[in-house]
């Protein structure tokens, strides 16, 4: 049983630029979150997918960041005009119910 | 106030030693806890799920004060590759079953042979 997928695992974008980082979350599981992690800091909470729907994105950044999760293919996170304050790993996790299990990540590095 | 507080440390402590880590969190609407460890900033991983009845998997123990507010993990006959920054994890659930986790800035352990 395949973990969680997560690709690019690493991304270089100009300022400006649009990042999109996709996540399959493992199989028999319809809940995705997307979390990033600044240099330094912890790990914060982004959003909160099932399939088609945006559960929870109260820690979503009000512009430029958007989320799906459609019923074919894998979750995507977009960010578009990326700034170099957006340099962070973002991790995706899946549940089936209350344990999360995560992806390796994907790193992006504004430049 | 963070929502998830842990002692950063590091913890540096000899093989075979027993460690213990303490948290505490400030939403009395949290409804799962969990240990995670990480290791060199990469993915989480899940080490325990945390009980009020306490659980314990080998050498981990976990227990929950829903009382007070606070969660602990001990590691028996520590490794060195218990080396690591174990994450100490708060579940808050929304409208449906599941919900998003807050994480706790992390204890390092760094294990000496």
């Amino acid at each position: 049983n395949a973990g969680v997928m997560q690709n690019p695992r690493h991304l270089v974008r100009r300022r400006g630029q649009e990042a999109r980082l996709r996540c399959s979350p493992m199989k028999g599981h319809s809940h995705v979150y997307w979390y990033r992690q600044l240099p330094e800091e912890g790990l914060k909470f982004m959003v909160y997918l099932q399939k088609e729907n945006i559960i929870d994105e109260s820690g979503m950044p009000k512009e430029r960041f958007s989320a799906e999760f459609p019923k074919e293919g894998p979750s995507i996170l977009r960010i578009q005009q990326v700034v170099r304050g957006d340099s962070a790993a973002y991790f995706c996790a899946s549940s089936r119910w209350t344990e999360q299990y995560f992806g390796p990540g994907t790193r992006l590095t504004v430049t | 106030r963070k929502e998830v507080e842990q002692d950063p440390g590091p913890f540096n402590v000899p093989e075979g030693a027993t460690v213990a880590f303490n948290c505490t969190y400030s939403n009395s609407a949290s409804q799962s806890f969990f240990w995670y460890r990480q290791d060199c900033r990469k993915e989480p991983k899940l080490l325990m799920s945390v009980y009020s009845s306490g659980n314990e998997d080998g050498r981990f123990t976990a227990q929950l004060n829903r009382a007070s507010q606070y969660i602990s993990l001990l590691i028996r006959d520590s490794k060195l590759s218990d080396s690591a920054t174990y994450l100490c994890v708060v579940g808050v659930r929304g409208s449906s079953n599941t919900g998003k986790l807050i994480f706790g800035q992390g204890t390092t352990l760094q294990v000496k042979p």
